[in-house]
């Protein structure tokens, strides 16, 4: 079956203190992997998509990283607003020639604090 | 670019009644997904229309059903509400090729009483 699980559930940082999220998932061929930022009573925000294994994007103070088992999103010196709930997703490559739907995991809520 | 519009954005029905909700896409976007998002179950994948057709649904029953018209816009309707509905339903649309990004709408914020 396919699954995504994030880790943590939550994470709390000081200013400037760097993290990284983490997404595991388990998928019959994959076709893309997906982070989300999402705000409280908002739809997602898209940030980035990675295909395969060793690739990486940047945007900011975000960085995302793809293995074969895991993604990671890094914060460097995170800011207040950069609190939200960041949401990793994956598509899977076994629906033939339709896009094939999104399974997320439950998401990391972050919180940073001045 | 406009991004993905759902209206309306707030809604409060009471159990048995039925709800249609409506999404438009980006232009250009061929394809749309819907979701339900709740505290418990997170994002869930309902179903997902391309030229018209539904190519591929989740695991909800038949009271949620769907359609997508000519120019791309799509409506979902939920009929016999139970309490259980009350969620955040999310339209994403994206181009019609496999592993493209799907942007979302604001969501539509759905209350039964």
């Amino acid at each position: 079956e396919d699954q995504v699980t994030q880790s943590p559930e939550a994470l709390r940082l000081q200013e400037g203190e760097s993290s990284s999220l983490n997404c595991s998932y388990t998928v019959s061929g994959l076709r893309g992997l997906f982070w989300y930022r999402q705000d409280p009573g908002k739809g997602p925000e898209f940030l980035f998509t990675l295909y395969s294994a060793g690739e990486e994007k940047e945007k900011e103070r975000l960085k995302a990283t793809l293995t074969k088992k895991e993604s990671f999103l890094h914060i460097t010196a995170p800011k207040p607003e950069d609190s939200a709930t960041y949401l990793c997703a994956v598509q899977a490559g076994n629906y033939g020639g339709s896009q094939g739907n999104l399974i997320f995991g439950k998401g990391t809520k972050l919180s940073v604090k001045p | 670019k406009a991004g993905v519009t759902q209206t309306p954005r707030y809604l409060i029905k009471t159990r048995g009644q039925q709800v249609t909700l409506s999404c438009s896409p980006i232009s250009g976007h061929r394809s749309v997904s819907w979701y339900q998002q709740t505290p418990g179950q997170g994002l869930q994948f309902l179903f997902e229309y391309f030229s018209e057709t539904q190519r591929n649904k989740g695991n909800f029953p038949g009271r949620f059903s769907g359609r997508q018209f000519s120019n791309s816009r799509s409506e979902m309707n939920v009929s016999t509400l139970e309490l259980g509905d009350s969620a955040l339903y999310l339209c994403a649309s994206s181009l019609p090729g496999g592993g493209d990004t799907q942007y979302f709408g604001p969501g539509t914020r759905l209350t039964v009483l």
